[in-house]
């Protein structure tokens, strides 16, 4: 069965500070790969997602994500963090072939100092 | 255009009771999937129903079951509550012929504490 990793649980920074959040999975065919955001007090909400092409996917609010096949790694980055950022952040993959079932790795915790 | 919507939002049992929980698909969606998150954890897949019948199953007991209607919309039964099954429950729903290559919109949850 496939795995998703997150590998920090807590991350703290200053406003203005780069951000960049790690995301492995461990399988090896075709994956649907996905980074959804759980602000305090609200829903999990899709930041991007990757499908195929290229392999630097935009997101909203500034976020992007590079797709390293190679690395089964799909990481998660904005170069200036704000305050709002402040969150939980969920990398997930799909297996086209397996259906539409999500897996979700632990999340990472993100505390944006003013 | 409403979102998803879930609810009890809060419920409160004890051990041994059943629970019902419900969900309403965004519009224009036809598939439902309910997910479970403890505490300090990622979302799990517990099932996903399409057309009314489950349609893939996570790695959780029967005492999860699920229905879902003709409107689309879902219901998630837990039986013989454990203490363990306190979490937040997601509901996400999705349309059925972008297969494999679509995004799940997640509803707020329920949050269950069983006592």
């Amino acid at each position: 069965a496939q795995s998703v990793s997150q590998h920090n649980h807590h991350v703290i920074l200053s406003e203005a500070a780069s951000l960049e959040l790690g995301c492995n999975y461990s399988y090896g065919g075709t994956v649907n790969l996905f980074w959804y955001v759980q602000y305090p007090g609200q829903h999990l909400q899709l930041l991007l997602k990757y499908f195929s092409g290229d392999p630097l996917v935009k997101g909203i609010k500034g976020f992007e994500a590079e797709f390293i096949k190679s690395k089964f790694s799909f990481n998660l980055r904005k170069p200036s963090v704000q305050w709002s950022d402040t969150a939980e952040y969920f990398c997930a993959v799909m297996l086209p072939a397996a259906g539409n079932k999500l897996t979700f790795g632990g999340g990472t915790r993100v505390l944006v100092k003013p | 255009d409403a979102g998803v919507t879930q609810s009890p939002t809060h419920l409160i049992k004890t051990r041994g009771q059943q629970v019902t929980l419900r969900c309403s698909p965004k519009s224009g969606h036809d598939t439902v999937s309910w997910y479970q998150q403890a505490l300090g954890q990622g979302p799990q897949f517990i099932f996903q129903y399409y057309e009314e019948e489950e349609r893939q199953r996570g790695n959780f007991p029967d005492r999860f079951s699920g229905h879902q209607f003709p409107n689309y919309s879902s219901e998630l039964n837990v039986n013989a509550l454990l203490l363990g099954d306190s979490a937040l429950y997601l509901c996400a729903s999705s349309f059925w012929g972008a297969q494999g290559n679509n995004e799940q919109f997640f509803g707020p949850g329920t949050r269950l504490t069983v006592l």
